[in-house]
């Protein structure tokens, strides 16, 4: 069936970079997405990647994506306070629009 | 511009009441989704709205909960003897609902805190 696994928990440094994985089962994923999501708010859409694509930079951020092995990661370089938050990997799965299977996120923990 | 709006933000019941949540979707948006967040947890898909077409209820977990979409905009989920299990964020997402595999982003509303005790 359709699973998402990412790891739990991440300490940083600030200044350090993060980086936050995720694996995926669905082969037929067209659309890949990262969501951060603060305390007490609702979840924004950080960025998101196309399944034909290995790489995507978005100013800080770098996605990574292993269609071979369903590995998806996320980078943030130069970790900031502010970029603690719960960020989850979803992946898009087969139906014909766009429903999101996500994981159960990983708690990022920026420390000076 | 207002974004996704749920209401209420909080709400604590007791176990065997009726629960209704409420979501306002972004304007125009066709397309509007419920998960549910527990604790620890990912987020759960519940059930998919698009449109006037028939909604995607594979999610619902029990018979106990329904939702309804009246107009193609606002939908309200409504849980029906709730259960302390059920205890969960529940967020409603809403997106311009573009047909087949092009890239749609899901918007997010703050969600609803349920607590049932």
């Amino acid at each position: 069936g359709e699973d998402v696994e990412q790891s739990l928990f991440l300490s940083v440094r600030e200044g350090d970079s993060s980086v936050i994985n995720c694996t995926y089962t669905d082969s037929s994923s067209t659309y890949l997405y990262w969501y951060k999501q603060e305390p007490g708010a609702g979840l924004q859409l950080l960025t998101y990647i196309f399944s034909n694509m290995d790489m995507k930079q978005d100013q800080r951020l770098t996605v990574l994506l292993n269609k071979k092995d369903k590995h998806l990661s996320l980078r943030i370089a130069d970790t900031q306070t502010g970029d603690s938050a719960i960020y989850f990997c979803a992946e898009s799965v087969s139906g014909g629009y766009n429903k999101l299977i996500f994981g159960a996120g990983t708690r990022l923990a920026v420390h000076p | 511009g207002a974004g996704v709006s749920q209401s209420p933000s909080n709400k604590v019941t007791e176990k065997g009441k009726d629960v209704e949540l409420r979501c306002d979707p972004i304007s125009g948006h066709t397309a509007l989704y419920w998960y549910r967040q527990s604790l620890g947890q990912g987020l759960e898909f519940l059930i998919y709205f698009q449109g006037n077409s028939a909604p995607d209820k594979s999610g619902l977990p029990s018979d106990r909960f329904s939702a309804e979409r009246t107009g193609g905009s606002v939908s309200t989920l409504t849980i029906q003897r709730t259960q302390q299990e059920d205890s969960a964020v529940y967020l409603c997402a809403s997106s311009s609902g573009a047909a087949g595999w092009s890239y749609n982003e899901q918007f997010f509303g703050p969600g609803t805190r349920l607590t049932v005790l």
